[in-house]
């Protein structure tokens, strides 16, 4: 089926450090999702987007819906060890409920 | 707290063995969904339910069996499991009226070994 492309796959931080991953797509978006999940918990939803070229902060977090419509960005500023865990972007490329997802970016922060 | 809730979290089953998944969402929200996670896959939609009716089935085996009795509640009927549905299962719901309003929330999985 269909997915996404995220990258990086996985990234290995010191504490303090920013963080910056990204998804794309060959087709158009209208949402753009940014969820985390922690080992034996399901996926916690960080950011929504719907709008190309929205830019969302969520704390030291922040998203955006690139004008393209074909992809996004989430950074993280000032990592601290609890940031660790996957990070997954999603979105829906039409009016159906089908998410599309990418394989997840795990990151590592050493404190 | 993500206001969706499933049980067990954890089930280890026989390939002869039948068993059932729940979840319960808690968010007023009409659609629920079933999801599968397994390693190096992106999550694979399973089953859409909307205002108790089946939206979408993908293609899933038919040894998965959904029941949906309520907006709020939603079942997984497991039998004559392979190995490799081994995953961690993942329920979801959404407000159900389309368009922004289908921003998913997750519960937090059932981890499924069969052997």
């Amino acid at each position: 089926g269909q997915q996404l492309n995220q990258s990086p796959q996985s990234m290995f931080i010191q504490e303090g450090e920013d963080v910056s991953m990204n998804c794309t797509s060959s087709s158009i978006f209208n949402t753009w999702l940014w969820y985390k999940q922690e080992p034996g918990e399901g996926p916690v939803l960080l950011i929504a987007l719907y709008k190309a070229g929205e830019l969302t902060s969520n704390g030291r977090l922040t998203a955006q819906f690139g004008i393209t419509r074909k992809d996004s960005f989430l950074n993280i500023s000032a990592s601290i060890p609890s940031d660790v865990g996957i990070y997954f972007c999603a979105g829906h490329a039409g009016n159906n409920r089908k998410l599309i997802w990418g394989l997840g970016t795990s990151l590592a922060v050493n404190p | 707290e993500t206001g969706v809730t499933q049980t067990p979290r954890h089930l280890v089953m026989g390939m002869t063995n039948k068993k059932s998944l729940k979840c319960e969402q808690h968010l007023g929200h009409n659609a629920m969904y079933w999801y599968k996670q397994s390693a190096k896959k992106p999550l694979e939609l399973m089953f859409v339910y909307n205002f108790k009716e089946q939206t979408e089935n993908n293609s899933v085996p038919s040894r998965f069996s959904p029941e949906c009795p309520n907006s709020s509640h939603l079942f997984l009927h497991l039998h004559t499991l392979q190995p490799e549905d081994s995953a961690l299962y993942l329920c979801a719901s959404s407000q159900g009226s389309g368009g922004n309003q289908e921003t998913q929330y997750f519960g937090p999985g059932t981890r499924l070994l069969v052997l």
